[in-house]
């Protein structure tokens, strides 16, 4: 089954920039969507389609997506954006979504 | 307003049964797959079982399939999941979860969830 690899935990100063890789095999060829989970709240959606950010998400969230790693990349981080960060694929080969493991983001 | 509300969670024995429901408003449900996703306390996100607008295609985790079963009424616009055979593994909250295309399993994303349920499955 296909597996997505997220770092357990990242850490950043307040204004810098936070990088959360995700990877899988040849991820490059699926899209991957991101979601913020805040402690006691359900999951929101903050990138879809490798790098398409919903209404109401700021501008410091961006995202890509090559090869076997995707990347969601939270620019001058904010306390607020403190959360669990998770990268979701659908894997066609065995007809399952799959997310990753997730990422705790501290901001320092 | 999107909105999604999930409920019938509770505490069940092993090997016990439960259904959730999730009340769907704000858009037209038909129009949307959905999804069930849960969380172990303290644990990730857990891919549980997709439906597609018009009930087409079913998908279900490894974990949950042959145990659990999904369906909906889109005239009453709800989601439900049936939960039989229920282990301590099962334990969790319980998301329901719109989907952004009308057909499952075609990589759209999860636009909006429900806050959750919470399932405790003891003795």
């Amino acid at each position: 089954s296909y597996v997505l690899t997220q770092p357990p935990s990242v850490s950043v100063a307040p204004g810098k920039t936070a990088r959360i890789t995700c990877g899988g095999n040849n991820i490059g060829s699926n899209s991957v969507h991101w979601y913020q989970q805040q402690p006691g709240q359900a999951p929101v959606l903050v990138i879809y389609y490798d790098s398409d950010r919903p209404s109401g998400i700021p501008e410091r969230f961006s995202g890509s997506n090559s090869g076997n790693t995707a990347t969601l990349t939270i620019s001058r981080v904010e306390a607020g954006d403190e959360a669990d960060y998770y990268c979701q694929v659908w894997d066609s080969s065995s007809d399952h979504w799959v997310f990753g493991g997730g990422t705790k983001l501290t901001v320092l | 307003e999107v909105q999604l509300v999930e409920s019938g969670g509770g505490l069940v024995k092993p090997g016990g049964s439960l259904r959730l429901s999730c009340a769907a408003s704000g858009f037209t449900l038909s129009t949307y797959s959905m999804n069930w996703v849960r969380q172990a306390p303290g644990k990730g996100l857990e891919w549980v079982s997709s439906i597609s607008s018009r009930t087409t295609y079913i998908y279900y985790g490894d974990s949950v399939k042959g145990r659990f079963t999904i369906s909906r009424d889109n005239a009453k616009n709800s989601l439900y999941l049936q939960m039989n055979s229920l282990r301590a593994e099962d334990t969790a909250v319980y998301y329901c979860a719109r989907d952004s295309e009308a057909a499952a399993g075609t990589g759209g994303h999860f636009s909006h969830w429900g806050q959750g349920t919470l399932v405790t499955v003891s003795s």
